[in-house]
């Protein structure tokens, strides 16, 4: 298997414009995970799904953040509109079961400007 | 409420001695307990976890830990420190029997020096 899949790498996009953060998770797994990692607040986890349920989103910063997991193999986060202050790097993960370890990719670096 | 606490955002070892970075868990049921580390521009990576059973764990790359539930601990050793193990590392709780999250601390980053 590949490993959890994220895209892009890297984005640059000016202040207001829409965003939108890909990510394929590994086949079989049914957790899916959203972190954020920034300097100043480390890593937090904006929202995770269960059988592409959206089981808590308590950590989704503001209205602006959306995400939706259609099917077992594609996740998106949306931003709209971004501001400066949501750049950082963008974490998803996958995992096998609650409890089980959580399987990273490699991340988004989001530059909001 | 789960919380993980990591001491030492920064620790120094000379390569070939010991690593030993601390965290500390706080969980009101038993945890599960992982170690991850980032190397610069990637993604985190699975060290080792802690789940049930032997409470001295060994990962990858040499590395253990041991649960001490007496003093809700779980501090990652290695014994010779290897400049290829300059990275972050972040300890992790999720609780047992509940919906809850994976709850990181916040990163120690690890400098070995010749």
């Amino acid at each position: 298997d590949a490993g959890v899949i994220q895209s892009p790498r890297h984005e640059v996009t000016e202040m207001g414009q829409e965003v939108t953060l890909r990510c394929k998770p590994i086949s079989g797994h049914d957790y899916l995970f959203w972190y954020r990692q920034t300097m100043m607040r480390g890593l937090e986890l904006l929202i995770y799904f269960n059988n592409n349920v959206p089981i808590d989103d308590s950590g989704m910063p503001e209205d602006r953040f959306s995400a939706k997991m259609p099917n077992a193999s594609f996740s998106t986060l949306k931003i709209q509109p971004s501001e400066p202050r949501d750049s950082a790097v963008y974490f998803c993960a996958s995992s096998l079961g609650w409890g089980r370890a959580a399987f990273f990719g490699q991340g988004t670096r989001l530059t909001v400007v | 409420a789960q919380s993980v606490t990591q001491l030492g955002s920064h620790v120094s070892v000379s390569e070939g001695a010991l690593v030993l970075l601390r965290c500390n868990y706080s969980s009101s049921v038993p945890p599960y307990l992982f170690w991850y580390v980032q190397y610069p521009n990637q993604g985190l990576q699975l060290l080792l976890k802690y789940t049930t059973g032997a409470t001295l764990v060994k990962g990858i790359n040499g590395f253990e830990a041991e649960f001490k539930k007496s003093e809700t601990s779980f501090h990652l050793t290695k014994p010779s420190a290897h400049m290829s193990d300059a990275a972050e590392y972040f300890c992790a709780v999720s609780e047992t029997g509940t919906a809850s999250k994976l709850t990181f601390g916040t990163g120690t980053r690890l400098q070995v020096t010749l």
